[in-house]
């Protein structure tokens, strides 16, 4: 089983729609999770970071669910500019250090 | 100011031969790390210094050799290149410790003919 498990999409939604993603992780020590997006051809960068009790940075919404051990991030009212391929980041198994970075989830969000 | 930079930002190379990233980082931050991008577009870690010692060593082949001269630089050497080893190159770095925010570069997109 792989660390960090995405689903590679892609979601092509509508400008406007709500999308969600979600991501499982195999490491249920695991203490820090986040968010990053990733443009084509670009180096990624923090979305936002998911705290235990859930955290909402505008339209985004991250939850945490650790008896499941998985991860979502809720867009809602999608932009053009949200389209980009958002990377599942979970602190490793064997040290703290080590961000384990899922494969990714490609949105493309259409006029 | 770009806070995480590495260079070149592109390098095309025969087999064979040895090759170097540099990279630098103007964050202040301890701990600095390489990561590797392969066509499938999946990140992993290769190595990770903190204060210029060495803390994560992936099963990379011993042709990769890191070396931080000190805590604002990580730079990557790579001896008798492969194929396989047409990727993107990315340095980061963040604050000491897990659950910190980590700044990539832009990245060296390295392509071995």
């Amino acid at each position: 089983r792989k660390e960090v498990e995405q689903d590679p999409g892609p979601f092509n939604v509508p400008e406007g729609a709500t999308v969600a993603f979600n991501c499982t992780y195999s490491n249920s020590a695991s203490q820090s999770f986040f968010w990053y997006r990733q443009d084509c051809r670009k180096e990624p960068k923090l979305l936002m970071s998911v705290y235990s009790s859930g955290n909402e940075d505008g339209r985004f919404t991250a939850q945490l669910n650790r008896a499941s051990q998985y991860i979502s991030l809720l867009i809602r009212d999608s932009k053009l500019s949200d389209s980009a391929t958002y990377l599942c980041v979970v602190n490793g198994r064997d040290s703290s250090y080590k961000l384990i970075f899922g494969s990714g989830t490609r949105l493309l969000v259409r006029p | 100011d770009t806070a995480v930079s590495q260079t070149p930002k592109y390098l095309v190379t025969q087999m064979g031969n040895d090759k170097s990233i540099k990279c630098e980082q103007n964050l202040g931050h301890d701990t600095m790390y390489w990561y590797k991008q392969d066509s499938k577009k999946f990140l992993k870690i290769m190595f990770s210094y903190n204060n210029k010692e060495l803390i994560i060593n992936e099963t990379v082949p011993n042709r990769f050799s890191p070396k931080s001269p000190d805590k604002a630089h990580l730079n990557l050497h790579i001896n008798s290149l492969e194929l396989g080893d047409s990727a993107v190159y990315f340095c980061a770095s963040s604050r000491t410790g897990g659950g910190n925010t980590i700044y990539f570069g832009e990245g060296s997109w390295l392509t071995v003919v």
